[in-house]
């Protein structure tokens, strides 16, 4: 179950500057937990690209970058290019029911 | 580098228990918290549980009454069981470390992930 909400595609032209948000609740984001980002590319699995709401692993280009404000997070791609093109999913952790990790709905993010 | 690798059967039938495996390779399953995850098709990844190498375990509260991970340290695995399945568990299954940073967690690496079939 996804207690993330993301939108389902965002699209743009090489070069391009996208957003996509992750809104959470007071459980969650709110709740002062930080949030995560993964890239999924088709058939392989979800590979960190942002962490600590707004810090990127060493290897992953600055063009990716993070933020997060009050109940919702996003991830910001600046000049756009193809191999960015994969599923997108934030991550948190909800402090209700004893806590447990959480994931967003993702968004498949397309290279025009 | 620590890289992870599930095994286990690709069909499972409704009622009965899914059982997976998952071997570390290339470090110790000592120190670190090891989880399994899911993902259905086209959903977002769900996680199920972690436990440490103590045997210290927890559970997502939606799947809590069917899950049970194990460890064997002296194999460097750990294990998966979820019992009473339907085709809704049909999933792809990851293993994942639970890499943590100062009070920052996150999951990495993964493991390439088990496709598992609920079906009669």
């Amino acid at each position: 179950q996804s207690v993330l909400t993301q939108p389902p595609s965002v699209s743009g032209a090489p070069g391009q500057r996208l957003t996509i948000s992750c809104t959470g609740s007071s459980s969650n984001i709110g709740a002062l937990n930080d949030v995560k980002w993964y890239q999924q590319l088709p058939g392989k699995a979800p590979k960190l690209i942002i962490y600590d709401n707004t810090y990127r692993p060493s290897g992953v280009p600055d063009r990716f970058s993070g933020s997060k404000s009050g109940t919702s997070a996003s991830l910001a791609i600046s000049g756009l290019q193809a191999e960015d093109e994969a599923d997108y999913y934030c991550q948190s952790y909800d402090s209700s029911l004893g806590g447990f990790y959480v994931f967003g709905t993702g968004t498949k993010v397309t290279v025009l | 580098q620590v890289q992870l690798q599930e095994s286990g059967p690709g069909l499972v039938k409704p009622s009965e228990t899914l059982s997976l495996t998952c071997t570390v390779s290339g470090g110790s399953i000592s120190n670190y918290h090891w989880c399994w995850i899911r993902q259905s098709p086209g959903k977002g990844p769900e996680w199920i549980g972690f436990i440490y190498h103590s045997g210290t375990t927890k559970y997502n509260p939606s799947l809590k009454s069917r899950v049970t991970i194990s460890v064997d340290t002296s194999k460097n695995q750990f294990a998966l069981k979820l019992s009473s399945v339907t085709p809704a568990d049909t999933a792809m299954y990851y293993c994942a470390r639970l890499y943590s940073s100062g009070s920052v967690l996150w999951f990495d690496p993964w493991g390439q992930g088990t496709l598992v079939t609920v079906s009669s």
